[in-house]
């Protein structure tokens, strides 16, 4: 079993939509939690950090932790086409642990 | 500031065959990484170095060695070419500011296939 599952998709919304993305984990002991945004053909950029527990907002982007499930969650509101890339979730208490990616398209 | 730099952008190995990978990073961070990335896999760090002049194995280091040449630059070597070597190689550094202890920052990355 990986320390870290997500969902590869691909996730197809239409724009304006409300998208969730998700990811599982296995050890308790991650404390830190990230998001990181892949454009195609572009290395990884780092779009939401959060620190234990809880939710965290930055415009149209909430992440959230439930360290209690072992689950983090996305939400981007009113999704746009330039939102269109693949999602990571990351995870550290030392080695950083990354999901697989959720590709995501957002049409117009 | 051009951030993190990755040279080449494309490379085409035969089985065996040898080659470097370089990468450079401006912002004066201590710690660098290589990661390779594969379809379902995500990214798996290969080595990484929290320091000028040190090297530590990450989670899929067999096959590669790497140099930490001074702060600035982490080279990732392929002694001897396999075709399971073929990846989306990426470089990345961080330094670890309060609030943000493990913010990485990733190069464009490099693209290999090995036939």
């Amino acid at each position: 079993q990986k320390e870290v599952e997500q969902d590869p998709g691909p996730l197809s919304v239409p724009e304006g939509a409300i998208v969730s993305l998700n990811c599982t984990y296995s050890n308790s002991a991650f404390q830190y939690f990230m998001w990181y945004r892949q454009y195609s053909r572009k290395g990884p950029e780092l779009l939401m950090y959060t620190y234990s527990s809880g939710n965290k907002e930055d415009g149209r982007f909430t992440a959230q932790v439930d360290k209690s499930s072992k689950y983090i969650s996305l939400f981007i509101r009113d999704s746009q086409p330039s939102d269109s890339a693949t999602y990571l979730c990351a995870m550290n208490k030392g080695d950083m642990r990354f999901g697989a990616g959720t590709r995501l398209t957002v049409k117009p | 500031n051009a951030g993190v730099t990755q040279t080449p952008k494309f490379q085409v190995l035969k089985t065996g065959q040898s080659m470097t990978l370089q990468c450079a990073q401006d912002m004066n961070h201590n710690s660098m990484y290589w990661y390779r990335q594969d379809p379902g896999m995500g990214l798996r760090l290969i080595y990484y170095s929290a320091s000028e002049g040190t090297t530590d194995k990450g989670e899929v280091p067999n096959g590669y060695n790497v140099s930490r040449l001074n702060k600035r630059e982490f080279s990732l070597r392929l002694e001897s070419a396999a075709p399971s070597q073929t990846s989306v190689y990426f470089c990345a550094s961080s330094e670890p500011r309060t609030g943000h202890p493990y913010e990485q920052y990733f190069g464009p990355g490099t693209r290999l296939t090995v036939t």
